[in-house]
């Protein structure tokens, strides 16, 4: 059962432009959500997390929206640059467990 | 920071061979590692959760005597795939984490196993 769902695998923006990956959840028991970059023959790369109390977090070029009554994030990457080209996964956990879930991840592609 | 170095990143070997993967936290202080495991086209599936000195947790499904962990300290924990079968190839993480469920888990690069 996938508890975190990134629909529209891939994603192509021009360089300078938003890119905007989407996340949905099913779980209302996950409190804490996370925003990782995957380039190939890496491992995922931390990039930004909010907790369930904000909906907003900034750091940079990226913002991380959510809204927990439609048990929906996003990821906002502005001005988009040819190094963003990657895989981006969306996870989450609870506070009952240790579990990260992850979605399948959306790939990025920024044209430059 | 939070750099997670994890060895080798490829292994390739015989049938019945038991084989070792490191992961190691360079600049900081793990409170637990994780274990994954990733098929194609699948996301990383949790494996077992390690915290240091006390035994690892598996997921519902791992076999604890197939996949050995040893969380020996802060900074390292090891992963080892004991007589080793074509149905284990696999791609394999770590990760690390500092602290509870609310703090991220900073992940190595993977090793590709590949059994002959």
């Amino acid at each position: 059962d996938q508890q975190v769902k990134q629909n529209s695998p891939s994603l192509s923006v021009q360089e300078g432009r938003i890119s905007i990956l989407n996340c949905d959840y099913t779980n209302s028991m996950f409190d804490y959500f996370l925003w990782y970059k995957k380039y190939p023959a890496e491992g995922p790369t931390f990039l930004i997390s909010i907790s369930s109390i904000k909906d907003k977090n900034e750091d940079g070029r990226f913002t991380v929206f959510l809204n927990k009554s439609a048990k929906h994030l996003s990821l906002h990457i502005v001005p988009s640059q040819p190094g963003d080209s990657a895989v981006y996964f969306c996870a989450a956990s609870d506070r009952g467990n240790n579990r990260l879930a992850f979605g399948k991840g959306n790939q990025v592609v920024v044209i430059p | 920071g939070a750099v997670v170095s994890q060895h080798p990143s490829r292994v390739i070997c015989k049938s019945g061979t038991s084989v070792k993967i490191e992961c190691r936290s360079l600049d900081f202080q793990a409170t637990t590692m994780f274990w994954y495991r990733q098929f194609p086209k699948q996301s990383l599936m949790l494996m077992a959760t390690s915290n240091e000195g006390s035994k690892a947790t598996y997921e519902q499904g791992v076999e604890k005597d197939k996949f050995l962990i040893n969380h020996a300290s802060l900074t390292l924990s090891t992963l080892t795939v004991t007589s080793a079968h074509p149905e284990d190839s696999s791609f394999y993480i770590c990760s690390a984490r500092v602290g509870s469920h609310n703090q991220p888990q900073h992940f190595g690069d993977g090793t590709r196993l590949s059994i002959l």
